[in-house]
């Protein structure tokens, strides 16, 4: 069975640029959240979604949005990139809304780096 | 205020020895989760253990065992007789149940291990 899929892997963009990065969450599950880890730190969330709706969104900047699709999927786009958008983007999927009930399941992540 | 402290940056250690991962909480909710992830170089997180706030007990898997204090809001990680496939970088993390937070993980900075042969 696919794990958590994200792509592309590695992404290098200039600043002032947009990035999709897209993430496929394991059959079943019908939750995708969506984590930054800038190198040296712990992961941070950035925005919850369930069942096609926002679930939650942590302390980032409007330049950064997310949808799900029908199919579970989910889309990272990030607007007008800054040098420290640079981070490894990471894709969590859970069965449902409740993560503390079922978990969550990583993707390989996302790197960014904004030049 | 919810967050997770993981205070040992880097820890090195030789094949065959015991090393303990330390993690403090912070949270005003009854109810919270707490979990271990660790980090090999591929960069996924990989899930090691979940425990709820209503269960101290200590759980061990293997090599693996884990101390959960509430009495210090301490959740460690010990490993036992560690091997070079242990190298990686381990985070500790919260999901607490009510605010803003509220189902998500808060991660703690990791704690990254490098065992020597």
């Amino acid at each position: 069975d696919a794990g958590v899929t994200q792509s592309p892997t590695h992404l290098i963009k200039t600043r002032g640029q947009h990035v999709t990065l897209r993430c496929s969450p394991i059959s079943g599950h019908k939750s995708v959240s969506w984590y930054q880890q800038v190198l040296g730190q712990g992961p941070q969330f950035i925005f919850q979604y369930y069942e096609k709706e926002e679930r939650g969104r942590g302390n980032f900047p409007d330049r950064f949005s997310a949808r799900q699709f029908p199919n579970y999927s989910s889309e990272l786009n990030v607007n007008a990139l800054l040098l420290g958008d640079s981070a490894l983007y990471l894709c969590a999927s859970s069965l449902g809304g409740r993560g503390e009930n079922y978990g969550y399941t990583f993707g390989s992540g996302t790197r960014l780096t904004v030049v | 205020a919810q967050k997770v402290t993981q205070a040992q940056t880097e820890i090195s250690v030789v094949e065959k020895e015991d090393v303990t991962l330390d993690c403090v909480y912070e949270t005003r909710d009854t109810t919270y989760y707490l979990f271990w992830y660790k980090q090999p170089p591929s960069g996924e997180l990989v899930f090691l253990i979940r425990r709820n706030s209503f269960d101290e007990q200590n759980e061990i898997s293997g090599r693996y065992s884990w101390n959960f204090q509430k009495s210090t809001s301490s959740f460690n990680f010990t490993i036992t007789a560690s091997q070079v496939v242990d190298s990686a970088v381990y985070f500790c993390a919260l999901i607490p149940t009510r605010g803003g937070s509220q189902g998500n993980l808060i991660f703690g900075k990791g704690t990254k291990l490098s065992v020597k042969p």
